[in-house]
């Protein structure tokens, strides 16, 4: 089975503050993908990379970036956390051979005060 | 461009009624379709997807969906409910341009009711 993993379920952090959420893939994927949930949005996607080192805006990038530095991680940074920042952060991979199925982490649910 | 539209936000079902969420794209050329189940404060798992080797597409815990090039429909049914389907159920489609990319619908969230 694919299992992505995130690194924290629930975190709060304060405004200002530089926040690191990271997400582990053990499958081998190319692909890798950030969202964030909120309700009566849908989820949005914020990044995604086809392969290491690589980065693509999604439709909402501002306030964040990534990194991906190994083809298993893919790290989302907020570089000075605000309070409209707060929400259920997915993270996803997917094989391009694959019919592009992606698979989903648990998410992380961020309050920033 | 594609989208996903979803109609209802809310659908509330009888136990053992049937459950119907529906689902339209816009596409030019027939995509992959997928549906996903997300449970309170959990991700999203795979329902079943569609991708072009038959229309009637058999998921996990009794889920299916009939892709309808016609009416660019990919409904979700499930013949009887039961109160684990409980969740919100999203739609998603692949995007055609070969990004790897999802265009989400907005979810519906299912009750259930005893």
């Amino acid at each position: 089975d694919v299992k992505v993993t995130q690194s924290s379920r629930y975190l709060v952090k304060r405004t200002g503050e530089k926040v690191f959420l990271e997400c582990v893939q053990d499958m081998d994927h190319e692909n890798m993908f950030w969202y964030r949930q909120d309700p009566g949005l849908g989820l949005r996607l914020i990044y995604f990379s086809y392969d290491v080192k690589m980065k693509e805006k999604g439709d909402i990038p501002e306030g964040y970036s990534v990194s991906r530095e190994k083809k298993e991680r893919f790290s989302l940074i907020l570089e000075s956390a605000s309070t409209n920042q707060t929400s259920m952060y997915l993270c996803a991979s997917s094989n391009s051979g694959d019919s592009d199925t992606q698979y989903f982490g648990p998410g992380t649910r961020l309050t920033v005060l | 461009a594609q989208s996903v539209t979803q109609l209802g936000s809310h659908v509330s079902v009888s136990e053992g009624a049937l459950v119907l969420l529906r689902c339209n794209y816009s596409s030019s050329v027939p995509p992959y379709l997928f549906w996903y189940v997300q449970y309170p404060n959990q991700g999203l798992q795979l329902l079943l997807k569609y991708t072009s080797a038959a229309t009637l597409v058999k998921g996990i815990n009794g889920f299916e969906a009939e892709f309808k090039k016609s009416e660019t429909s990919f409904h979700l049914t499930k013949p009887s409910a039961h109160m684990s389907d409980a969740a919100e159920y999203f739609c998603a489609v692949g995007d055609t341009s070969g990004t790897y990319k999802y265009i989400f619908g907005t979810g519906t969230r299912l009750k259930v009711l005893a």
